[in-house]
């Protein structure tokens, strides 16, 4: 089945210490999201890749780069993680153009933790 | 702005109960309007949209209405399970040049007891 995969479902970083997030899919969508949420709230959009053209949100910390080497796969860099970074991150991607007329696919989220 | 209000939880419900949870939208344009599903522990589902004005949006018995009018988007099931427990999230879509961009609502936790 087409989807979206991202590794790991369970991540533990130390303080500080860089990480890479990563998705993958094969509905060979053009759009892809990075989101960001924390307990009990809402996603939060952090950027969006549009092809290869990236899109970063404008309140989205410097702390966090993402990666799109090809049209399958995205990645999540954050520099220096922080306590406050803990969160479940989510990819989504999306077919763009007419995009707001579909819904986003959503991968089942990493989870990340600060130690 | 474009913005989405949706009623707080926690929401709990006896099973077979009938369900409504409320959303409205703030936007400029003409937007998309969704609803998606969180279980526990997993990533977002689209339960069910909506791309125009007076659409009815279905699936799984959900139901919901795009009213430009009052500009809600109330999601409603006739009798719930438990196993409809999850976090359900009200969403906009704006349409942008290059790629849209979804707006979700703070999200209202459904609990149904056995």
């Amino acid at each position: 089945d087409a989807m979206v995969i991202q590794n790991p479902r369970y991540q533990v970083t130390q303080f500080g210490k860089p990480v890479t997030l990563s998705c993958s899919q094969t509905l060979n969508h053009n759009v892809m999201y990075w989101y960001q949420q924390k307990s009990s709230q809402a996603p939060k959009l952090l950027f969006h890749y549009y092809d290869k053209d990236f899109n970063n949100e404008a309140d989205t910390p410097d702390n966090f780069q993402s990666r799109r080497p090809n049209t399958s796969f995205c990645f999540l860099d954050i520099r220096s993680p922080g306590l406050g970074d803990a969160a479940m991150y989510l990819c989504a991607t999306s077919r763009g153009g007419l995009g707001s007329t579909y819904g986003y696919t959503f991968g089942s989220g990493t989870r990340l933790t600060v130690v | 702005g474009n913005s989405v209000t949706q009623m707080e939880g926690p929401v709990t419900l006896s099973e077979e109960a009938f369900l409504t949870i409320n959303c409205t939208y703030t936007a400029t344009g003409y937007p998309s309007l969704f609803w998606y599903v969180q279980y526990p522990g997993e990533g977002l589902q689209l339960l069910l949209k909506a791309t125009k004005a007076d659409d009815k949006g279905s699936n799984k018995g959900f139901e919901a209405t795009y009213r430009k009018e009052t500009t809600s988007f109330h999601l409603e099931k006739g009798s719930v399970q438990v196993s409809d427990s999850a976090v359900y999230f009200c969403a906009l879509s704006i349409g942008y040049s290059s790629a849209s961009k979804i707006i979700f609502g703070s999200g209202t936790r459904l609990s149904i007891r056995p």
